[in-house]
């Protein structure tokens, strides 16, 4: 099974602070990489997929890159309710894995 | 509007069997797409538990594999997921899920709070 590994576990930052949260995975996945946000109480919510497509209606703020085996999703400037969890996951062969999630916490 | 709707008790049994049925409306699943069954157990990460087709061609993970069923009906269009001999490391929210083009989660159930107790 391939394993992703998201790093940091969590970050402090300020309202307009530009963000950058990592995911590796244990071997290439083609960029089938997705990244969710996800608040307390809530169900996670698609932002990025195939590495760096935007979901529709998700702010431009959030931008994904990468390929291969290292992927990164950059908020461009910290908004209020940007505070939260964001959940990496691959796909490979009718298999699926989430990252552990970046919690990020307000300064 | 695809939406997704969890339901099932909210408290198993240790050793018992934990079922929960995921309706789908605004949404054929026999149109096609891959349908999904996420859990979180309280202060935790997401995991993938297993992905379903509207054929019934399913895919589990690997860890869960043998005490997880999931299956389909179609004239309902709904989903479900059963766990069998459960502990209290199945306690999670439990979420269903639709499987998007690119092999991610677009379409998310609400989540469902299972807690396995005596």
């Amino acid at each position: 099974d391939v394993q992703v590994t998201q790093s940091p576990s969590a970050l402090s930052a300020s309202v307009g602070d530009r963000v950058t949260f990592t995911c590796r995975a244990s071997q290439s996945i083609n960029n089938l990489l997705a990244w969710y946000q996800q608040k307390p109480g809530k169900a996670p919510k698609l932002l990025i997929y195939k590495a760096s497509t935007l979901e529709s209606g998700v702010p431009s703020r959030f931008s994904g890159s990468g390929s291969g085996t290292e992927f990164t999703l950059t908020i461009s400037s910290l908004q209020p309710d940007d505070f939260a969890t964001y959940y990496c996951q691959q796909y490979n062969n009718y298999l699926w894995t989430f990252g552990q999630g970046t919690k990020v916490e307000i300064k | 509007q695809v939406q997704l709707q969890e339901s099932g008790p909210g408290l198993v049994e240790p050793s018992e069997t934990l079922s929960l049925t995921c309706a789908v409306s605004g949404y054929s699943i026999t149109r096609g797409y891959y349908w999904g069954w996420i859990r979180q157990p309280p202060g935790r990460g997401l995991e993938w538990i297993g992905t379903i087709y509207h054929s019934g061609t399913t895919y589990y993970n690997m860890s869960l594999k043998s005490r997880v069923t999931i299956a389909v009906d179609t004239s309902k269009n709904q989903f479900s997921l059963r766990l069998s001999s459960v502990t209290a490391a199945d306690t999670a929210v439990y979420y269903c899920a639709r499987v998007g083009q690119w092999w991610y989660f677009d379409y998310w159930g609400q989540g469902t709070l299972v807690t396995v107790s005596s």
